[in-house]
């Protein structure tokens, strides 16, 4: 399975715009870009996918660099309760719902 | 919707054991995975279930093994337990369609 390197962790300020990045150097062709995130004592929850375009909904943007080889999530204006771990996924829908997960980026958000 | 929910929350085994934990999917979701959560890790897969059949495992020995029923809730059950066997276990589920997961908040199992 292709590896994805996040930092381990990033603070940002209440209100202000988070850009939190991961690199895929190896991803192949046919694998998504899935962000996922996990606030304390929660399961993960699903932020945004993505193949080869931007995208955006309601929770955050991802951007996909031309060559896909790495991705940033933006959160637009941080909030106390997007306090969390984003984890940076590579998928194939052949893969079902085998997600492979890292260590994933510590996000704190400071009032 | 109805979310995914886990039961128990949290359990106390002792080493030797087995542990049944429980998860009901997600509404019109037939699909449902495992994963286990080691402190301060990601999640890692154990196994899928699709249609009452597992159809894809993680590297987790033969002592967890799981069912799901036809109304699409399903067990995690795990034998002769180890004090490595301590994490967080969580359920999540999804659709054919759906490429999202939906997670519940996991039952946490202590082994002592």
């Amino acid at each position: 399975d292709a590896k994805t390197t996040q930092p381990n962790s990033m603070e940002s300020n209440e209100e202000e715009p988070v850009h939190l990045p991961c690199n895929h150097s190896t991803i192949s062709g046919t694998d998504y870009i899935h962000w996922y995130r996990q606030l304390p004592s929660q399961g993960p929850e699903y932020v945004i996918h993505g193949l080869t375009s931007n995208v955006n909904n309601r929770m955050a943007s991802l951007a996909i660099a031309e060559d896909r080889k790495s991705s940033t999530l933006i959160l637009h204006r941080a909030t106390l309760r997007d306090a969390a771990v984003y984890y940076c996924i590579l998928h194939k829908e052949t893969s079902g719902s085998r997600l492979t997960f890292g260590e994933g980026t510590q996000l704190t958000v400071n009032p | 919707e109805t979310g995914v929910t886990q039961s128990p929350t949290h359990l106390i085994k002792t080493r030797g054991q087995q542990v049944t934990l429980r998860c009901s999917s997600q509404s019109g979701h037939n699909t449902v995975s495992w994963y286990q959560q080691a402190l301060g890790q990601g999640p890692q897969f154990i196994f899928q279930y699709y249609r009452e059949e597992e159809n894809g495992r993680g590297n987790f020995p033969p002592r967890f093994s799981g069912l799901q029923f036809p109304n699409y809730s399903s067990e995690l059950n795990v034998n002769a337990l180890e004090l490595d066997d301590s994490a967080l276990y969580l359920c999540a589920s999804s659709s054919v369609t759906n490429e999202k997961l939906f997670f519940g908040s996991g039952t946490q199992l202590s082994v002592l």
